[in-house]
């Protein structure tokens, strides 16, 4: 079985300052996991993806997330906020040997000037 | 331009009238899929296709239909619409399905529909 949490439902920061979005998993195959992010009205957009190469994984726009296979966590990150990160980001955990894809609830970032 | 596309964008219905949400993908994607999303509760998916002919249930199939006649379609079915499937729904589409390598999924720009 496979789920995903994401640890906060809202999170605020002020421009210039890091960012950090949590989320843990749990799967019983070989996870494949995914950042993607939604701006208000808009649709999905892959930010990142673990694809098993290096735990370390470089997004678009400067994000970052690293898999923590010990902590089962896949936290994305970002040095420093910008107005225009402001939006949704869903952390989705599937893998191989399944067909489905499972999303977070989401976690909404508000980037304060 | 590689493309996921629906139609409609918007539609506002009434309970028991049947619709077609359809999803077209442009890229010859194997995998399709759909989902709904709701406030608080994330990305949920009804159905997935992995390739034309199959298809399976996901997460909230309850009433919704789906087929994949054509690798390119993947339409969306409610049968008698409710009020609780007033709902943005999604559809996305993957190179192949998550069984193979680690395929992101591309996205349409979603259908806001109200079941009135």
């Amino acid at each position: 079985a496979q789920s995903v949490t994401q640890l906060d439902s809202h999170v605020s920061v002020s421009e210039g300052t890091p960012v950090l979005l949590r989320c843990n998993y749990s799967s019983s195959y070989s996870p494949s996991l995914f950042w993607y992010v939604q701006h208000p009205n808009k649709g999905l957009q892959l930010l990142l993806k673990y694809t098993s190469a290096a735990t370390l994984v470089k997004g678009i726009n400067g994000f970052e997330a690293e898999f923590k296979k010990s902590e089962t966590s896949f936290h994305l990150t970002k040095p420093s906020a910008h107005m225009s990160d402001a939006a949704e980001y869903f952390c989705v955990v599937s893998g191989v040997g399944t067909y489905k894809s499972i999303f977070g609830t989401g976690t909404r970032l508000k980037v304060l000037a | 331009e590689a493309q996921v596309t629906q139609n409609p964008r918007y539609l506002i219905t009434v309970t028991g009238k049947k619709l077609t949400v359809t999803c077209s993908q442009n890229m010859n994607h194997e995998y399709m899929s759909w989902y709904r999303q709701d406030p608080g509760l994330g990305l949920r998916q009804i159905y997935y296709s992995m390739n034309v002919e199959v298809t399976d249930k996901g997460d909230v199939p309850e009433g919704y239909k789906v087929s994949r006649k054509e690798k390119r379609n993947f339409p969306l079915i409610l049968e008698s619409p409710s009020p609780n499937q007033t709902s943005l729904y999604f559809c996305a589409s993957s190179l192949r399905g998550q069984l193979s390598s680690y395929n992101e999924q591309f996205f349409g720009p979603g259908t806001r529909l109200t079941v009135l």
